[in-house]
């Protein structure tokens, strides 16, 4: 398997911009997590999905974001408008149904915000 | 609510002498542990986990890390440290057999100095 895909790796948008990032998750996994990183305030889990169904998105930290699994296969996180406070590491990660089993991350969208 | 601590942002060590990155935890429950290690410009990939069962646990790399129920620490150890270690360590938790997301500690920077 191919692992969790991400893409864009790299995002350089300008302040006021639309920014859609976009994940595939393992096949087969029930599980997918969207998480930001920053030195600041470290990892931190915006939204996770199970079976396409949103379970928890509590850490989405404003209305200008926003996330949908459309099918087993492919999310996105859109955030509109974009501000520099942003920009960050976005990872993605998936995990199959059983709770004993690890989260298995993407390469993550490092996201700069201009 | 669940909750890690990694009380050492940066741990220094020279190659060859034993590390440990420390880590403690907090969960109602029965804790799913886990430690992910985060090398530059990449994701997180799964080092290790204690579900249940003999309280030493091995992983990839030749870590290996031990529950301690009474300290509520799962501290991740090896014995010869490499250059090649020098990374970003996260411990993480869940409460098992739940399927609440992990919760990451604010990640710890080992540095192997040669």
């Amino acid at each position: 398997d191919a692992g969790v895909i991400q893409s864009p790796r790299h995002e350089v948008t300008e302040m006021g911009q639309e920014v859609t990032l976009r994940c595939k998750p393992i096949s087969g996994h029930d599980y997918l997590f969207w998480y930001r990183q920053t030195m600041m305030r470290g990892l931190e889990l915006l939204i996770y999905f199970n079976n396409n169904v949103p379970i928890d998105d509590s850490g989405m930290p404003e209305d200008r974001f926003s996330a949908k699994m459309p099918n087993a296969s492919f999310s996105t996180l859109k955030i509109q408008p974009s501000e520099p406070r942003d920009s960050a590491v976005y990872f993605c990660a998936s995990r199959p149904r059983d709770s004993q089993e690890t989260q298995y991350f993407g390469p993550g969208t490092r996201l700069l915000v201009l | 609510a669940q909750s890690v601590a990694q009380p050492e942002d940066q741990v220094n060590v020279a190659e060859g002498n034993p590390l440990t990155v420390k880590c403690t935890y907090s969960v109602s429950g029965n804790p799913y542990l886990f430690w992910y290690v985060q090398y530059p410009n990449r994701g997180l990939q799964f080092l290790l986990k204690y579900i249940t069962g003999d309280n030493l646990v091995k992983g990839s790399y030749g870590f290996e890390a031990e529950f301690n129920k009474s300290q509520t620490s799962f501290h991740l150890k090896k014995p010869s440290a490499l250059v090649s270690d020098s990374a970003l360590y996260f411990c993480a938790v869940r409460e098992g057999p739940g399927n609440t997301p992990l919760v990451f500690g604010k990640g710890t920077r080992l540095s192997v100095i040669a």
